[in-house]
């Protein structure tokens, strides 16, 4: 059965480095995301992807956040400068399309990527 | 604002019985609702779920239904099993947008 999958799986950064985190959706999915969860609590959606352009983001999603497409099959979360308060699990997920009534499908999620920030 | 929270962190239930996770939504403009299963160490996987134009759909031993009236939401797990001890959350979108946002989640233990 296909899988997104994330590498690394655990990546350690110091405060102020920058960090890519990498994703490989599935492989036919047009609708791209990335959450982070921390420790002990909800899932939080970052952004959404879609066409090439971000289709929507949280107010988490601030000028420090970047994301890429680079080629057919990566979709990338930059981080610019990270701050403590970014550790956290950070989750890929993608979709296929919209049901025929526009209703979003299941989104598959990766593994994640747990990022610590020191 | 919006938020979607969950009555119960904990719950723990005999195998074989059913279990029922709430969950409360506050945002009247969601129309697409999702359980999702969370194991540990894992990602987010997807169980079933329910747009708001219905109030009850059935999966493989999963039940979701939706009170649009409180906007309360749940999810009914028959006969659960040892495989079922996971975190679940809630959560909520709209068919026009993208975000999807979680609840709080609610840990099931399943006592053998």
């Amino acid at each position: 059965e296909p899988e997104v999958t994330q590498t690394p799986s655990h990546q350690v950064t110091q405060m102020g480095q920058e960090v890519i985190l990498r994703c490989v959706p599935i492989s036919n999915h047009l609708y791209f995301y990335w959450y982070r969860q921390i420790l002990g609590q909800k899932v939080e959606f970052l952004v959404s992807f879609y066409n090439n352009e971000i289709s929507e983001k949280s107010e988490i999603f601030d000028d420090q956040f970047s994301v890429e497409r680079p080629d057919g099959s990566n979709f990338t979360l930059k981080i610019r400068s990270t701050k403590l308060e970014d550790s956290a699990m950070y989750f890929c997920a993608s979709l296929p399309s919209p049901r025929p009534t526009g209703v979003k499908g299941e989104q598959y999620f990766g593994p994640g990527t747990r990022l610590t920030v020191t | 604002g919006e938020s979607v929270g969950l009555h119960l962190p904990t719950l723990s239930v005999q195998e074989g019985d059913n279990s029922i996770i709430n969950c409360a939504y506050s945002n009247s403009a969601s129309d697409y609702f999702i359980w999702y299963k969370q194991e540990s160490g894992k990602g987010p996987q997807f169980i079933i779920d329910i747009r708001s134009n219905m109030d009850k759909r059935q999966g493989q031993r999963v039940t979701v239904l939706l009170n649009k009236t409180v906007k309360h939401l749940s999810l009914q797990i028959a006969a659960t099993q040892p495989g079922d001890s996971a975190v679940y959350f809630c959560a909520e979108s709209h068919t026009g947008g993208f975000k999807t946002i979680f609840g709080a989640g609610t840990r099931l233990f399943v006592k053998a």
